[in-house]
C-alpha cells in the first residue's frame, strides 16, 4: 500500500527558510516523479513543484509563485522527497502535500524522453506550515 | 500560466442526484485535465486523468468527458460520501494549474 508521510512543517518568520520531507513507502520510489502541492486555508491547491525520476533526469519544475525560491530534491536510497522553501512570505501559508506523480512522456525535438506531469495518483496528509512575524 | 475556471463554485444536491462540474481553460489543453476530490481533514484523491481515464478503484458512478477547452465532471446518482470539494487541474503544461473549485453540498 502506497504512504506517503510528510513532515518538518511549523511556525516560521518571514523570510526564513523550512525544509519539509516526504517519506514514502509501499512502492518503487526510484521509479516516480514526486511532487507538492499547498492549500491556504480558504483557497484552492496550488501546484509547487516536482522532480522527475532518475530515468528522466531527476530535474524539477516549479509554480510560479515559487520559482526562485523553492528547491525540490529527491534521496531514492532513503525514498524521500524534499521541500527547500527560503525567503518565505505571510501568502506560503497553507497545508502542504506529497504527491505521487504520473507523467506523460513525449519526445523533444532531439528524440530525448520527456517526462511532464500528468496527475497526482496519491497524497499524503499534510504538514502545516505558517509564515508569520 | 493557463487559467482554469470551475462552475459552479458551489451548489446544494441531495443524494441520488445527477451532478455535473464544469472546468474551463484559458486555451487549448487537449485532452490534459485532470479531477480530484478533496475531503476537509483528508488528502485529497484522484478521480479522473487525461479527461475521461477513470483512476482505479474509483467508484463507476464518476465519468469525466470533454477535449479543448471545456470539460465536464459527472456524478451519476450522488452519494453521501460524495459530499466534498472537486478541483479540476490542467496538465498541458507546466505549471499544471487548478480550477477555484466546486463545493458540493447536502440540500
Amino acid at each position: 500500500e502506497v504512504h506517503l508521510v510528510e513532515s518538518g512543517g511549523g511556525l516560521v518568520q518571514p523570510g526564513r527558510s523550512l525544509r519539509l520531507s516526504c517519506a514514502a513507502s509501499g512502492f518503487s520510489f526510484a521509479g516516480y516523479a514526486m511532487g507538492w502541492v499547498r492549500r491556504a486555508p480558504g483557497k484552492g491547491l496550488e501546484w509547487i513543484g516536482f522532480v522527475r525520476s532518475k530515468h528522466y533526469g531527476g530535474s524539477a519544475d516549479y509554480g510560479t509563485s515559487v520559482k526562485g525560491r523553492f528547491l525540490i530534491s529527491r534521496d531514492d536510497s532513503k525514498s524521500i522527497v524534499y521541500l527547500q522553501m527560503t525567503s518565505l512570505k505571510t501568502e506560503d501559508t497553507g497545508l502542504y502535500y506529497c504527491t505521487r506523480d504520473l507523467t506523460k512522456i513525449s519526445a523533444s525535438p532531439s528524440g530525448a524522453s520527456l517526462s511532464d506531469p500528468l496527475a497526482a495518483d496519491f497524497w499524503g496528509q499534510g504538514t502545516p506550515v505558517t509564515v508569520s512575524s | 500560466d493557463i487559467q482554469m475556471t470551475q462552475s459552479p463554485s458551489s451548489m446544494s444536491a441531495s443524494v441520488g442526484d445527477r451532478v455535473m462540474i464544469t472546468c474551463r481553460s484559458s486555451q487549448n489543453i487537449g485532452k490534459w485535465l485532470a479531477w480530484y476530490q478533496h475531503k476537509p481533514g483528508k488528502a485529497p484523491e484522484l478521480l479522473i486523468y487525461a479527461a475521461t481515464g477513470v483512476q482505479s478503484g474509483v467508484p463507476s458512478r464518476f465519468s469525466g468527458s470533454g477535449s479543448g477547452t471545456t470539460f465536464t465532471l459527472t456524478i451519476d446518482s450522488l452519494q453521501p460520501d460524495d459530499f466534498a470539494t472537486y478541483f479540476c487541474q490542467q496538465a498541458h503544461s507546466i505549471p499544471p494549474t487548478f480550477g477555484g473549485g466546486t463545493t458540493v453540498e447536502m440540500k
